[in-house]
């Protein structure tokens, strides 16, 4: 089955630098990945996402790359600042024969930005 | 907009006990899903709900069962809950088809002494 490597599990950067997360996967058939970021005690919450029609895909600050040929895809965050700080999660979707995505997270990454 | 709801928040437990973890959506969304988040393994997903009237097993089933009630509401219970089983249940749903957003409630926080 699927499965999602994400690295590092912890990384700390100084507000202002910026963050790069890694994560690898297995299932050449993945066609969807979504990044989460949780805050503690809070829920997952969806930050971007990406298709596998698409390279690469920016939202202010956030950007995430996708290289399907060595089944990678990357989060980067630029000018970081101190609410960047939490658990950061990527995943990859499972095709489904009844429609439900499934998804395989990785293990997390804690973002600590320091001041 | 409630989104994604789930109850109880916290539930404390003793081994063999049962109980049922309750989850609805007021998106009009197809697809639900169980996950459970351990320290350090991210999420892992339970069971999941493609469209009403279906359900399928995820990663780690055992020791669980799920009802999709109607398109609101799906349920997730512990027949004979085990300290293995202590663990955040996230619910979460999607438009389906594939490659739509999922969107999770708050959790239910679960200790089985």
């Amino acid at each position: 089955g699927e499965n999602v490597e994400q690295h590092p599990s912890t990384l700390s950067v100084q507000e202002g630098d910026s963050a790069v997360i890694k994560c690898t996967y297995s299932d050449s058939a993945s066609n969807y990945f979504p990044w989460y970021k949780q805050e503690l005690g809070k829920r997952p919450q969806l930050i971007i996402d990406i298709r596998s029609n698409v390279g690469e895909k920016k939202d202010q600050r956030i950007a995430v790359t996708l290289n399907k040929t060595a089944k990678h895809f990357s989060l980067h965050i630029t000018e970081t600042q101190p609410e960047d700080s939490a658990v950061y999660f990527c995943a990859a979707s499972i095709p489904s024969i009844q429609g439900a995505q499934k998804l395989v997270f990785g293990q997390g990454t804690r973002l600590t930005i320091n001041p | 907009n409630a989104g994604v709801t789930q109850t109880p928040k916290f539930q404390v437990l003793k081994t063999g006990q049962s109980m049922t973890l309750q989850c609805a959506q007021d998106m009009n969304h197809n697809s639900m899903y169980w996950y459970r988040q351990d320290p350090g393994m991210g999420l892992r997903l339970i069971y999941y709900s493609a469209s009403e009237g279906t359900t399928d097993k995820g990663e780690v089933p055992n020791g669980y069962n799920v009802s999709r009630l109607n398109k609101r509401e799906f349920s997730l219970r512990l027949e004979s809950a085990a300290p293995s089983q202590t663990s955040v249940y996230f619910c979460a749903s999607s438009e389906g088809p594939e490659n739509q957003p999922q969107h999770f409630g708050d959790g239910t926080r679960l200790s089985i002494l």
